[in-house]
């Protein structure tokens, strides 16, 4: 059974740093592109970033390009996402994800990140 | 972006009965390969987006044959035939086929 499991998340100030990790398992992670998904306090679902299974390939949402960071360690079975220079928009439950007929098939409980002073 | 639009964005229904949500999208999503990549995920209260439909019409293992999803060009719709308890949620449309993905803004399911 997949089962993803994120981590990480907190309180952090503006400006600050924060890694956030979805371990993997029952599954081969290195065969999936891995996806994270965020949802602020009573909103929607947004797409973050992805990453192929060997992490050659990676995309951002313009809203976090160049502050956040995707990556993978398939030996570990962990995703990561890096996130720099934090701000206020960017608090919200963080989600990782497989992909399987183009868009999110299984989802990890999320973890949420709280920008605030 | 493509924009994901969806209606209504509150459906009170009564149990039993059928519900029908609206997702329109501002660019067709059919891919050059001929397949159409619009999805709809189920979020309960406190929990994390389940995937029910994929490609338009393809239900994800362990749905319910009740729910159901139609469409084509640039209009979908995610069909309820009999509401259950169990279905009172959020209810969100995607794209996968244009960058960067897109949803709806979610259609909220609750009971009369």
């Amino acid at each position: 059974e997949v089962h993803l499991v994120e981590s990480g998340g907190g309180l952090v100030q503006p400006g600050g740093s924060l890694r956030l990790s979805c371990a993997a398992s029952g599954f081969t992670l290195s065969s999936y592109w891995m996806h994270w998904v965020r949802q602020a306090p009573g909103k929607g679902l947004v797409w973050v970033s992805r990453i192929n299974g060997d992490g050659s390939s990676i995309s951002y949402a313009d809203s976090v390009k160049g502050r956040f960071t995707i990556s993978r360690d398939n030996a570990k079975n962990t995703l990561y996402l890096q996130m720099n220079s934090l701000r206020a928009e960017d608090t919200a439950v963080y989600y990782c994800a497989t992909e399987d007929h183009w868009a999110p098939e299984h989802w990890g409980q999320g973890t949420l990140v709280t920008v605030s002073s | 972006d493509v924009v994901m639009t969806q209606s209504p964005l509150s459906l009170p229904v009564t149990l039993g009965q059928p519900a029908s949500i609206s997702c329109r999208s501002s660019q067709s999503p059919v891919y050059s390969d001929g397949n159409t990549y619009l999805s709809w995920f189920q979020q309960r209260p406190g929990q994390s987006p389940r995937r029910l439909i994929y490609k338009v019409s393809n239900r994800d293992s362990g749905v319910p044959d009740r729910f159901s999803g139609s469409g084509s060009g640039t209009d979908f719709t995610l069909k309820i035939s009999r509401v259950e308890a169990e279905d009172v949620g959020v209810y969100y449309c995607m794209q996968g086929t244009h960058w960067p993905w897109t949803f709806g803004q979610g259609t909220k399911v609750e009971i009369k």
